[in-house]
Order: C-alpha cells, then structure tokens, then sequence
C-alpha cells in the first residue's frame, strides 16, 4: 500500500507565482518529513523538513506546513523560478531506529517564463 | 566534493550477469542506504546499515542481492544473475544521527538486456 502519496503527477506554475504541492500520508506513526528536488539522471537533492512537533518551516522561499489531523502536508515555493522546475518527492520517516524513508511518487513542476 | 559518491553512474549488462555497485558515503556518517527507483516511481527502501552492520534489509531484497559495508565506510552493492526486472537507478544515502536530513549520490542507473 503507499502510504506517501502524491496525487498530482504534474503542476505547472508562472515564473514569480506560488506553487503549491501536496502530500497525504497515512501511516500515523511517521513523525518526521522531508521533500526532496530530482533532476534527470541525478540524486534527490534536500530541500526542506518538518517535524511532526511543528506545523510549519520556512528556509527562503521554501516552506512546509503540516496537518497532522488530516495527515498532510505541503510544499509552497514562492516566488517560483525556472530553475525549479523538477520533480519533488515528498518522503516520511518514523520513530522505528532505522529512519528509512518513504517516497511518495513525485510531482512534476514546470515553471513557466 | 565531499558528498555521497557512487560508482558507476551506469552500467549496462546481459541478463543472467553479476553486478557490483558502490557506494562512498559522507565520511562522519554512521547510517548508509540503499534504495531503488524504477520510472514513474519514488524511491524505495532496500537495506539499510548503521557502522558495519546491516540492520534491516526489504523483502525487495530477493536472495539474488547482497550488500555491505566492511568497516562501516564504503559500502557495496552486489546483484546475482541479473534479470530485466533488475533494471532501474540504484540510489545511495547517508545520514549522520536521527530526524537529520539523508543526503543521496547521484545514482547507478542499471540497464539489463
């Protein structure tokens, strides 16, 4: 079962506005979040994390919020930029010693000029 | 460049050959991963160690997989009598303690024929 999952496959998004991606998880027990930036042919690339003791964490344009009760989370880049373009993974880890990650399935943002 | 380096960044290779990938992780980090990803998915969990021992390994990893980390340094990644199912991007983490962001290689993209 996924338990990360992503449902839009794709976003695209006018340079200088905000994008805004989404993530539902359903495992309760995750209790720490990342997102993640992948260009073809390379690594995911860190970008920002959230704790589940916080609703909210900002680093320059990237922000995180959760809701813990509805079990979501998401990612606001404003403004946006072409260089954002890529695509982003949402990943949850837990309380379980071995803080494997699990991926959701990637939104694919396309900023636009 | 002092972050995580694998090798090679590809590999084609006949189906029923074997394969060994490697993987250089960020030096003061104890906990190394190991995840795959195939098209259109998000990366996912194979094994995992912390030093030199494995702790935990996915019911992904079929018997035909192996992996270590002699000394809790590089660790290596070996596929038995490769299959075309094998194929995908072979995906290396490191991270250095708990709700601490994991830091990936680029990647061994595996192409089996």
């Amino acid at each position: 079962d996924q338990q990360v999952k992503q449902n839009s496959p794709s976003l695209s998004v006018q340079e200088g506005r905000i994008s805004i991606l989404n993530c539902d998880y359903t495992n309760s027990m995750f209790d720490y979040f990342l997102w993640y930036k992948k260009y073809p042919a390379e690594g995911p690339t860190f970008l920002i994390s959230i704790s589940s003791i916080k609703d909210k964490n900002e680093d320059g344009r990237f922000t995180v919020f959760l809701n813990k009760s509805a079990k979501h989370l998401s990612l606001h880049i404003v403004p946006s930029q072409p260089g954002d373009s890529a695509v982003y993974f949402c990943a949850a880890s837990g309380p379980f010693g071995n803080e494997k990650l699990t991926f959701g399935t990637g939104t694919r943002l396309t900023i636009i000029p | 460049d002092t972050g995580v380096s694998q090798d090679p960044r590809h590999k084609i290779t006949k189906r029923g050959q074997n394969v060994t990938f490697r993987c250089d992780p960020i030096s003061e980090h104890n906990r190394l991963y190991w995840y795959r990803q195939t098209l259109g998915q998000g990366p996912e969990f194979l094994t995992y160690f912390q030093n030199e021992a494995q702790l935990e390994k996915s019911r992904l990893l079929s018997d035909r997989f192996s992996a270590e980390r002699p000394k809790g340094s590089f660790s290596t990644l070996e596929i038995q009598r490769t299959e075309q199912g094998d194929s995908a991007m072979y995906l290396c983490a490191s991270k250095l303690g708990a709700k601490t962001e994991a830091f990936f290689g680029q990647g061994t993209r595996l192409t089996v024929v």
